[in-house]
């Protein structure tokens, strides 16, 4: 099991371009969450999917950011037009029983 | 809602000392509870959750952690600090009720620890 895989690990952008980060879930699980981290705020929920539906996308910050969940095995959160304060570390995590965590994209809007 | 606080952001120990890690949280309902461990440029793992039984859990890495219901917290403890143990911990609850099969999980701020040689 290659657990939850995030791409890319790193992400360098101007201001005002689209960013699109991407997740793999464990094959199986359920439920997918995206997080982001910054050290203000710390980890923050921004959207889960439960069976590919979102179900509570509460934590979206604004209507730059938009999250799809095409199929069981993937899912992309989208940032359109970044912003430098959108610069953080973000998380995908899935879920049947307990959560896994994908290793993180590291954002830096410039 | 639920809520979770850690007393203290940042954690200094010496290597073989008591590690303590706060946590409280706040839930209208029993909760789920879980550490998480977050080593530099890597993602969360856990490291020990309550769900039901024995209040005493124990996790990986001779840590553990007991659910005190009276006192609403999930203090993380370790009997003696490695080096390897350095690392920022997060505490977590989860509304047992979230619906659509699944949890939320509320994180804290995180407690970032230091073992010193």
């Amino acid at each position: 099991d290659a657990g939850v895989i995030q791409s890319p690990r790193h992400e360098v952008t101007e201001m005002g371009q689209e960013v699109t980060l991407r997740c793999k879930p464990i094959s199986g699980h359920n439920s997918l969450f995206w997080y982001r981290q910054t050290m203000m705020r710390g980890l923050e929920l921004l959207i889960y999917f439960n069976n590919n539906v979102p179900i509570d996308d509460s934590g979206m910050p604004e209507d730059r950011f938009s999250a799809k969940m095409p199929n069981a095995s993937f899912s992309t959160l989208k940032i359109q037009p970044s912003e430098p304060r959108d610069s953080a570390v973000y998380f995908c995590a899935s879920s049947s029983y307990g959560y896994t965590f994908g290793s993180g994209t590291r954002l830096t809007v410039v | 809602a639920q809520s979770v606080t850690q007393l203290g952001s940042h954690v200094s120990v010496s290597e073989g000392a008591l590690v303590l890690l706060r946590c409280n949280y706040s839930s209208s309902v029993p909760p789920y509870l879980f550490w998480y461990v977050q080593y530099p440029n890597q993602g969360l793992q856990l490291l020990l959750k309550y769900t039901t039984g024995a209040t005493l859990v124990k996790g990986i890495n001779g840590f553990e952690a007991e659910f005190k219901k009276s006192e609403t917290s999930f203090h993380l403890t370790k009997p003696s600090a490695h080096m390897s143990d350095a690392a920022e911990y997060f505490c977590a609850v989860s509304d047992r009720r979230s619906g659509a099969g699944s949890y939320q999980l509320t994180f804290g701020k995180g407690t970032k620890l230091s073992v010193i040689p």
